[in-house]
């Protein structure tokens, strides 16, 4: 079975600071796929990033990067220089590396920026 | 290009009626995905269709089936519906050409629905 664990129900912060979404999960799988979407008020789930198993790896990418340790199963999130804009709920989500895609999705974690 | 859509954007209904909610994928993908997603909490996996084909299947009751049609757009019906029913659902595609790597999910914008 797997499970994804977003232990922050909530965060509050104010414009232009750093904020990190802690993600932890588990999965009997030696290989997958981690990912972060957000969800606006909308309600469309948007892609952000994804990273593999087997890569370690940690990007940054504009104002977003991320931290993936497979030893302590964790995939963390951060918003470098918050934004009104990115006030969403955030998930992290796991997949299988295999031919079927289908995602296993924490509780999410709202992010309010204020201005 | 279109991204994935989804009709109704909104259903209110009462309780023990049936729903039919759809989902038209983005072009050139095969394989259909429905999550229910209850307030304050994320996505849970329902179904997946393949090439019409029911390829995974959430824990969810009887009461849920979906089909896929020849053109891939997809069809969720819920019977007797109960209150807990009241929820976001979402429909996702992807392209699944065998590779992992390109078995992205793309998701349309949900149809909201409310059970009275």
């Amino acid at each position: 079975a797997q499970k994804v664990t977003q232990a922050q129900t909530e965060i509050s912060v104010v414009e232009k600071e750093d904020v990190t979404l802690d993600c932890v999960y588990e999965t009997r799988d030696t290989t997958y796929y981690l990912f972060w979407y957000k969800q606006p008020p909308s309600g469309e789930l948007v892609f952000l990033i994804r990273r593999n198993s087997f890569d370690e790896q940690n990007e940054i990418s504009g104002r977003y990067s991320w931290n993936f340790q497979k030893s302590t199963s964790s995939f963390n999130f951060t918003i470098t220089a918050s934004q009104v804009v990115d006030s969403a709920v955030y998930f992290c989500a796991l997949r299988p590396n295999s031919g079927y895609s289908t995602l296993t999705f924490g509780k999410g974690t709202m992010l309010l920026v204020s201005p | 290009d279109a991204g994935v859509t989804q009709s109704p954007t909104h259903l209110i209904k009462t309780r023990g009626q049936h729903v039919t909610l759809r989902c038209s994928p983005i072009s050139g993908h095969k394989s259909v995905s429905w999550y229910q997603q209850v307030l304050g909490q994320g996505p849970q996996f329902i179904f997946q269709y393949y090439e019409k084909e029911e390829r995974g299947r959430g824990n969810f009751p009887d009461r849920f089936s979906a089909r896929q049609f020849p053109n891939y757009s997809s069809e969720l019906n819920v019977n007797a519906l109960l209150l807990g029913d009241s929820a976001l659902y979402l429909c996702a595609s992807s392209p699944d050409r065998g590779n992992p790597t390109y078995n992205e999910q793309f998701f349309g914008p949900g149809t909201r629905l409310t059970v009275l």
